[in-house]
């Protein structure tokens, strides 16, 4: 199962409200999790279950969809929001990433 | 706190070995299923292997498939991948992650590197 996201990169301000897409080439149900991850480190679990909140994280971010259609969103930037972001299927091993959707600074 | 800790990385040469081991502490690594996840340099995430808590259900990606190997050790609370005939390609930053298709991965070791090079 391939997924695309998008965009690839963005540039956004603090305090902007974000969206990222990622979408399968088939259906995979609600089997979908975001990670953010930073230069050098490891990624961190968001969002499981297409719309679970990982215990820890704050609430800006919020995570929908189902089948083939998903978004990652974040409702108000802060500082340390700018990461890669990818998502992952795990609607059947391998489970696969997206190929990543980098936040900058603008 | 919950903790992953890997070992095990390092240089090796085009069709050679090395055995990966993560050691777990702060969850009960015993009930978890476990992952091993790649990331070659500037790339994106590659799921590699994964073990349920009982050994009795293993999954590769078919690109190492034939030539790593994924076990563990429950009383130890450690994970393993021995990896063989490594290429080039290998070559990636090699973390274990806990977690199954409904929990997503969690939690994450720091990495450890992989470097396969004559």
């Amino acid at each position: 199962i391939q997924l695309t996201q998008s965009p690839s990169s963005l540039s956004a301000s603090v305090g902007d409200r974000v969206t990222i897409t990622c979408r399968a080439s088939q259906g995979i149900s609600s089997y979908l999790a975001w990670y953010q991850q930073k230069p050098g480190k490891a990624p961190k679990l968001l969002i499981y279950a297409a719309s679970t909140l990982q215990s820890g994280v704050p609430s800006r971010f919020s995570g929908s969809g189902s089948g083939t259609d998903f978004t990652l969103t974040i409702s108000s930037l802060q500082p340390e929001d700018f990461a890669t972001y990818y998502c992952q299927q795990l609607n059947g091993y391998p489970y696969t990433f997206g190929q990543g959707t980098k936040l900058e600074i603008k | 706190e919950v903790q992953l800790v890997e070992s095990g990385g390092g240089l090796v040469q085009p069709g050679g070995s090395l055995r990966l081991s993560c050691t777990a502490s702060g969850f009960t690594f015993s009930v978890s299923s476990m992952n091993w996840v790649r990331q070659a340099p500037g790339e994106g995430l590659e799921c590699v292997s994964y073990i349920s808590s009982t050994s009795s259900s293993i999954h590769y990606a078919d690109s190492v498939k034939g030539r790593f190997t994924i076990s563990r050790d429950n009383a130890k609370n450690s994970l393993y991948l021995q990896m063989n005939n490594l290429r080039a390609e290998d070559t990636a930053v090699y973390y274990c992650a806990g977690g199954d298709f409904w929990s997503g991965y969690y939690p994450w070791g720091q990495g450890t590197l992989v470097t396969v090079s004559s």
